[in-house]
C-alpha cells in the first residue's frame, strides 16, 4: 500500500531558526495537504498542495509539492515559540483508491 | 456551531471490557474517519465511510467496529479483542470527492486500567 515517510520526527531549535520538514511518498499523490497539531490538540488543516513544483507561503510558512507529485517540504522561516506542535503530511493517492496516508509527522520544539 | 464533537474526552476502561466512541458532526459531510494516535507517532486509519451505511476496514481495523446508520453520526467500538487500546482517537469528516480537506473532532484520551 501506500507509504508516506516524513523526516525528521523531532526538530529542536532556537526561536530565529529555521525549520524545515519533508516528505516523501513510495507513490504518486493527487494532492498532498499539511496539519498542524499543537500540543494536546487535534491537527489543524493548513495547506493543500495540487499542482506539480507548486509552491504556496503563509507568512513564514513555505510548502513545496515536487515535480513528480511524490514529495513534499515545509519551511518555517524565524520560528517562533508559537510554532511549536507536530506537523503532518498528509498524501492523497492518485489511482482509483484515493485513500489519505498520514506520515508520521515532525514534532518541533522551539526553545526561547 | 458547526463541526464535529467527539465524546467522551477522557474514558478508562477495564480490561475485557467494550467502550464506544461517540462522533457526530453537523457539515453535512460525506464521508468520515477514525483514526488512532500514539503518543509521538502519525495517525493510522481505523475505519473510514464514505456514505451512509457503508464503511471500509483501514490499516489497523482488528478490534474495533464502527457503524454508520445516519450521516451525522460515525461511533467506534473499541472491542475486547484489542489488546492495546490505551490511545488518542481522533474523528474526522470531509464532504465527498478527493480534494478536500479533512476536518478533525478534538478527540477522546482513551486508557485502558
Amino acid at each position: 500500500g501506500q507509504q508516506v515517510m516524513q523526516i525528521p520526527q523531532y526538530q529542536h531549535v532556537q526561536e530565529g531558526e529555521d525549520f524545515t520538514t519533508y516528505c516523501n511518498s513510495s507513490t504518486t499523490l493527487s494532492n498532498i495537504q499539511w496539519y498542524k497539531q499543537r500540543p494536546g490538540g487535534h491537527p489543524v488543516f493548513l495547506i493543500q498542495l495540487v499542482k506539480s513544483g507548486e509552491v504556496k507561503k503563509q507568512k513564514r510558512l513555505t510548502f513545496q509539492f515536487g515535480e513528480a507529485k511524490k514529495n513534499s517540504s515545509l519551511h518555517i522561516t524565524a520560528t517562533q515559540t508559537t510554532d511549536v506542535g507536530t506537523y503532518f503530511c498528509a498524501g492523497l493517492s492518485s489511482g482509483s483508491a484515493r485513500q489519505l496516508t498520514f506520515g508520521s509527522g515532525t514534532q518541533l520544539t522551539v526553545l526561547p | 456551531d458547526g463541526g464535529i464533537t467527539q465524546s467522551p474526552k477522557y474514558l478508562f476502561r477495564k480490561e475485557g471490557q467494550n467502550v464506544t466512541l461517540s462522533c457526530e458532526q453537523n457539515l453535512n459531510h460525506d464521508a468520515m474517519y477514525w483514526y488512532r494516535q500514539d503518543p509521538g507517532q502519525g495517525l493510522r486509519l481505523i475505519y473510514y465511510s464514505q456514505i451512509v451505511n457503508d464503511f471500509q476496514k483501514g490499516d489497523i481495523a482488528e478490534g474495533y467496529s464502527v457503524s454508520r446508520e445516519k450521516k451525522e453520526s460515525f461511533p467506534l467500538t473499541v472491542t475486547s479483542a484489542q489488546k492495546n487500546p490505551t490511545a488518542f482517537y481522533l474523528c474526522a469528516s470531509k464532504y465527498g470527492g478527493s480534494g478536500n480537506t479533512i476536518y478533525f473532532g478534538e478527540g477522546s484520551w482513551l486508557t485502558v486500567v
